[in-house]
């Protein structure tokens, strides 16, 4: 079993709709979470930066983090065809030199 | 644009070679990080320096190594090339905590 699962996808949603999307962990240490975009053969876009529990905002973009139940979700409100991308939850924790451990990604696809 | 480069963009060698990779960090960053992205195994990490020591280390193989230079740029040496080292290999920068930006990514393509 991978430490950081996500569902692969893809996740088809017309545009306007809001996007969930999910990642479970099973490791307790981990204390910073965070989500990337990443385009067709492009690097990973940092979109959101948390640290342990509670919601943070950005724009459209909502992230929470449920440590208690070991869940991150990433919500994209009023979504856009530009949206469109592969979207990678990532976490660390402080005793291991902040190296990420990624989820393998959910491929998003926005339709106007 | 993160400000985080790599280069070259696209290498393909033969099995066997040995090859290069560079990345310079964003401005003011003094961590850099190596990744690697290949269809099977996702984006795994390989190595971490900071200010010119090595910080951390993930499952990079014998065969690669990696240096962090005085003016904070980086390489990552990949020798006795195998074609499944073929894949995309990222450079990250930070100031040293989680919160990392990623480089465009260097396509790794070994015949």
């Amino acid at each position: 079993q991978k430490e950081v699962e996500q569902d692969p996808g893809p996740l088809s949603v017309p545009e306007g709709a809001i996007v969930s999307l999910n990642c479970t962990y099973s490791n307790s240490a981990f204390q910073y979470f965070m989500w990337y975009r990443q385009y067709s053969r492009k690097g990973p876009e940092l979109l959101m930066y948390t640290y342990s529990s509670g919601n943070k905002e950005d724009g459209r973009f909502t992230a929470q983090v449920d440590k208690s139940s070991k869940y991150i979700s990433l919500f994209i409100r009023d979504s856009q065809p530009s949206d469109s991308a592969t979207y990678l939850c990532a976490m660390s924790d402080d005793n291991a030199g902040n190296m990420l451990t990624f989820g393998g990604g959910t491929r998003l696809m926005v339709k106007p | 644009d993160s400000g985080v480069t790599q280069t070259p963009k696209h290498l393909i060698t033969a099995t066997g070679q040995r090859v290069t990779l560079r990345c310079s960090p964003r401005s003011g960053d003094l961590s850099v990080y190596w990744y690697q992205q290949s269809l099977d195994q996702g984006l795994q990490f390989l190595i971490q320096y900071y200010n010119g020591e090595e910080r951390a280390k993930g499952n990079i193989l014998e065969r690669f190594s990696a240096q962090q230079f005085p003016d904070l740029h980086s390489e990552l040496n990949l020798s006795s090339l195998e074609l499944g080292d073929s894949a995309l290999y990222f450079c990250a920068s930070g100031t040293g905590g989680s919160e990392q930006y990623f480089g465009p990514g260097t396509r790794l393509t070994v015949t």
